[in-house]
């Protein structure tokens, strides 16, 4: 079975601080992905990775950064988190396959409060 | 840019009714059309999902839901369902690898 895990399940943070969530895969997938779910919004896709190095924006990514140094791990970063950030963070992984078809696997969601 | 909508956003219903969520998508596109299940304190997991062929696809738990291309729709459907169905339903639509969700729909099923 696929693997995400995210490396924390619920933190606290206060505005200002800087933030890493992280993720790390175990099946080898190329594509990896992070994304925020809040209800009613559904979930709004904040960056993805094809590859180690590569990163793209999604539909949100003001206000934070990604990281993609080896390809099992994929870190989000608010530089300096403020309350509106406040949300569950999911990261996701999926193979390339043809690129577009790919299933994603999700990991079980980091809860981030800001104060 | 494309977008997903789902047409309810909370379902309520009793055991051994049957179900019908509404999802529709603007892309125009060749799309892959994906339902997702995220139960209570568990992680998102695949229902269905369609690639290609038949336009009605069987998931897992007794679901199945209908590609429309011209109503640009992937109905969900289950015709009885359980309390254990209690869980929040998301539509999805990839392509040019961006996977972009609806908004959601939570079910509760009452025994």
């Amino acid at each position: 079975d696929v693997k995400v895990t995210q490396s924390s399940r619920y933190l606290v943070k206060r505005t200002g601080e800087k933030v890493f969530l992280e993720c790390v895969q175990d099946m080898d997938h190329e594509n990896m992905f992070w994304y925020r779910q809040d209800p009613g919004l559904g979930l709004r896709l904040i960056y993805f990775s094809y590859d180690v190095k590569m990163k793209e924006k999604g539909d949100i990514p003001e206000g934070y950064s990604v990281s993609r140094e080896k390809k099992e791990r994929f870190s989000l970063i608010l530089e300096s988190a403020s309350t509106n950030q406040t949300s569950m963070y999911l990261c996701a992984s999926s193979l390339p396959a043809s690129g577009d078809t790919g299933e994603l696997f999700f990991g079980e969601g980091s809860r981030l409060t800001v104060l | 840019a494309q977008s997903v909508s789902q047409h309810n956003h909370h379902v309520i219903l009793s055991e051994a009714a049957s179900l019908e969520l509404g999802c529709n998508y603007s892309y125009g596109g060749t799309v892959n059309l994906f339902w997702y299940v995220q139960y209570p304190g568990q992680h998102l997991q695949l229902l269905l999902k369609y690639f290609s062929g038949d336009p009605l696809v069987k998931g897992i738990k007794g679901f199945e839901a209908e590609f429309i291309k011209s109503k640009f729709s992937f109905n969900l459907r289950k015709p009885s369902v359980q309390w254990s169905d209690t869980a929040e339903y998301f539509c999805a639509v990839i392509a040019f690898y961006k996977l972009s969700f609806g908004a959601g729909t939570t079910v509760t099923v009452r025994a």
